[in-house]
């Protein structure tokens, strides 16, 4: 049961567009999500993430909007440079419970931005 | 520097053999997650542990193992139980197991030939 997913296996846009990388998630209880990029063999560094009482996140040519009521967020990056190719994962996690602290990921999108 | 160091990079090992990978980090974080990545998959959480002496199980805890007796080491051993132990292997630390942002090591590579 994949409760966060990323239905875009790969993005190919030229360089100072906008890459829009979108994220869907099933569990109604998820209330905090991040943003994660990765390079091959190394591990995710975290970009940034939104809480549930927001539905706008901006840190420089980032921002993350959120769409509660569509269970839906993405990732918006402009301008594109070429050395935001990379893996780009979507996280949620929930407050209390038996997830307490745990991150679900979705499957990963594969950013490619053409100089 | 600060950080999460996991060695080593790369790692072989025979069928049936149990191996143990390392992570260590000097963050002060209480929390430690471990989590394995296939490809074209997302990252599945094997264990976290919220507290030194403390640990639970992930999604995918069948044939591992961990220990946290230290704040700032938490290995991970790949038991002989494990069906498909080849995979990426990514740690990962947070200052609590709340909500906070999780930072993560530089993964090792488990080959098992």
């Amino acid at each position: 049961d994949q409760q966060v997913k990323q239905n875009s296996p790969s993005l190919s846009v030229q360089e100072g567009r906008i890459s829009i990388l979108n994220c869907d998630y099933t569990n109604s209880m998820f209330d905090y999500f991040l943003w994660y990029k990765k390079y091959p063999a190394e591990g995710p560094t975290f970009l940034i993430s939104i809480s549930s009482i927001k539905d706008k996140n901006e840190d420089g040519r980032f921002t993350v909007f959120l769409n509660k009521s569509a269970k839906h967020l993405s990732l918006h990056i402009v301008p594109s440079q070429p050395g935001d190719s990379a893996v780009y994962f979507c996280a949620a996690s929930s407050l209390g419970g038996t997830s307490y602290g745990k991150l679900t990921f979705g499957q990963g999108t594969i950013l490619t931005v053409h100089p | 520097d600060g950080g999460i160091t996991q060695s080593p990079k790369y790692l072989f090992r025979k069928e049936g053999q149990n191996v143990t990978l390392s992570c260590e980090q000097n963050l002060n974080h209480d929390a430690m997650y471990w989590y394995r990545q296939d490809p074209g998959q997302g990252l599945r959480l094997i264990y976290y542990s919220q507290i030194v002496n403390d640990f639970q199980k992930g999604d995918i805890a069948e044939g591992y193992s961990v220990s946290r007796e230290k704040k700032e080491s938490f290995p991970l051993t790949v038991t002989s139980a494990q069906k498909n132990p080849t995979a990426f292997y990514l740690c990962a630390s947070s200052p609590s197991g709340s909500t906070d942002t999780q930072y993560f090591g530089p993964g090792t590579r488990l080959t098992v030939l």
